[in-house]
């Protein structure tokens, strides 16, 4: 099984920072990850995939990079509403994993 | 706009069984394969089960390999995840979840969850 490890567990910033979230794999999972924000309350929602690819609708505040191992999501400029939980998730091998989650909350 | 709407949770007691249900609406429901993801309180997000369009393949995770059974149907474009022999660690909010476009990888949709208590 594919570990994915996030850091930091959490992150205190303000609006209009930027946030560098980081996700490790304990092999390679090529290009095959992605990237979730789950907020109280509510379901994940697809963010990033294949590493650097946004979903439908993300803004372009949110990017993705990195490939074999190391990964980081980046959040240009933090709005309110982006303060939330991070989970990245690698689809290379069975069975799908996530990361345990990175907390990002206002400072 | 995809809609998918689980039911079937509540409190179970330990060794019980359970069916969760998602009804899917929005897209062509037999073209995607589907998933089960669950999240115990307070915890992260842990994958159970998935199936292709057709049902012809199905995965689990270790935790749930034996116990749980997914499945589907096709004329009702519905999901079900059969569960038996439930644990406390089963706990959880259960998910049904789409993949994004028609192959198994990323999770574009999600439904609102369903909680599962095992407890006596």
């Amino acid at each position: 099984e594919i570990v994915l490890t996030q850091s930091p567990a959490t992150l205190s910033l303000s609006p209009g920072e930027r946030a560098t979230l980081s996700c490790r794999a304990s092999q390679s999972v090529s290009s095959y990850l992605a990237w979730y924000q789950q907020k109280p309350g509510q379901a994940p929602r697809l963010l990033i995939h294949d590493a650097s690819n946004r979903a439908t609708g993300i803004p372009a505040r949110f990017s993705g990079s990195g490939s074999g191992t190391d990964f980081t999501l980046t959040i240009s400029s933090l709005e309110p509403e982006d303060f939330a939980v991070y989970y990245c998730q690698q689809r290379s091998n069975w069975p799908l994993t996530f990361g345990q989650g990175s907390k990002l909350e206002i400072k | 706009e995809v809609q998918l709407l689980e039911s079937g949770g509540g409190l179970v007691q330990p060794g019980g069984s359970l069916r969760l249900s998602c009804a899917a609406s929005g897209f062509t429901f037999s073209s995607y394969a589907m998933s089960w993801v669950r999240q115990a309180p307070g915890e992260g997000l842990e994958w159970l089960s998935g199936i292709s369009g057709i049902g012809g393949s199905t995965y689990y995770a270790d935790s749930v390999k034996g116990r749980f059974t997914i499945s589907r149907d096709n004329s009702k474009s519905t999901l079900y995840l059969q569960m038996n022999s439930l644990r406390a660690e089963d706990t959880a909010v259960y998910y049904c979840a789409k993949f994004k476009g028609g192959s198994i990888g990323y999770w574009e949709h999600w439904g609102q969850g369903t909680l599962v208590t095992v407890s006596s």
